[in-house]
């Protein structure tokens, strides 16, 4: 069965260091999207895309936080600088088409924990 | 933008009892999924409801969409251990919004 990968599984940084999570959606799907999880909350939209483009990034810190896409396929979310307040569970999810009347179930992979110290 | 809000937060259940939350979104929604996730997973697809006022049923679960599809609820008959975990509506209109999630926990 087609999986989303996420990598690293667990991420351990100093506050002001720089760090990157990889996704690789299930093979097909346009859509893909990043989410943030703080422990006991629902998951926060960070970054949706559709293909290579950016359909919403509101809520994402841009002044540290940077999303990409490029071929339209996996994804690279990277924080520089970290700051304690980041650390959280960081999802990847994809979904055949997500946006408007077409949206479709969305796929999770397993996640990276992220812990800033 | 867009909010999603869930009630309740927690609910403790025997087992054997029923459980509701609730689902508010402060637009309208083109759809409305809902997902369940086990403690130290990920979130899993349950279902998607498209229609106003329409109904779904799986096997013990219940998902009911508003009419206005603004609001929804998962309602779950006679509680098992199994259906131990948080459960989230998302809704769908440009972006895929989550609430909070009801964290359900059910004494044996």
């Amino acid at each position: 069965e087609a999986e989303v990968a996420q990598s690293p599984r667990y991420k351990i940084t100093e506050k002001s260091q720089a760090v990157a999570f990889w996704c690789d959606p299930i093979s097909g799907h346009a859509t893909l999207y990043w989410y943030r999880q703080i422990l006991g909350q629902g998951p926060e939209l960070l970054v949706q895309f559709q293909d290579e483009s950016v359909v919403d990034d509101s809520q994402l810190p841009k002044d540290r936080f940077s999303a990409e896409r490029l071929k339209g396929v996996d994804s690279t979310l990277k924080i520089q600088p970290a700051e304690l307040g980041d650390s959280a569970m960081y999802l990847c999810a994809s979904s055949p088409w997500g946006t408007g009347i077409w949206n479709t179930e969305a796929f999770f992979g397993q996640g990276t924990r992220l812990t800033v110290v | 933008g867009q909010q999603v809000m869930q009630i309740p937060q927690y609910q403790h259940v025997q087992e054997g009892e029923d459980f509701t939350t609730y689902c508010n979104s402060s637009t309208t929604l083109s759809n409305i999924q809902w997902y369940k996730q086990r403690p130290g997973g990920h979130p899993v697809f349950l279902i998607q409801l498209v229609k106003s006022g329409e109904v779904k049923k799986q096997k013990r679960l219940t998902f009911q969409f508003g009419e206005a599809k603004k609001n929804s609820s998962l309602h779950i008959t006679a509680t098992q251990t199994t259906d131990v975990g948080t459960y989230f509506c998302a809704g769908a209109g440009n972006m895929l919004t989550f609430g909070g999630g009801t964290r359900l926990m059910v004494k044996p």
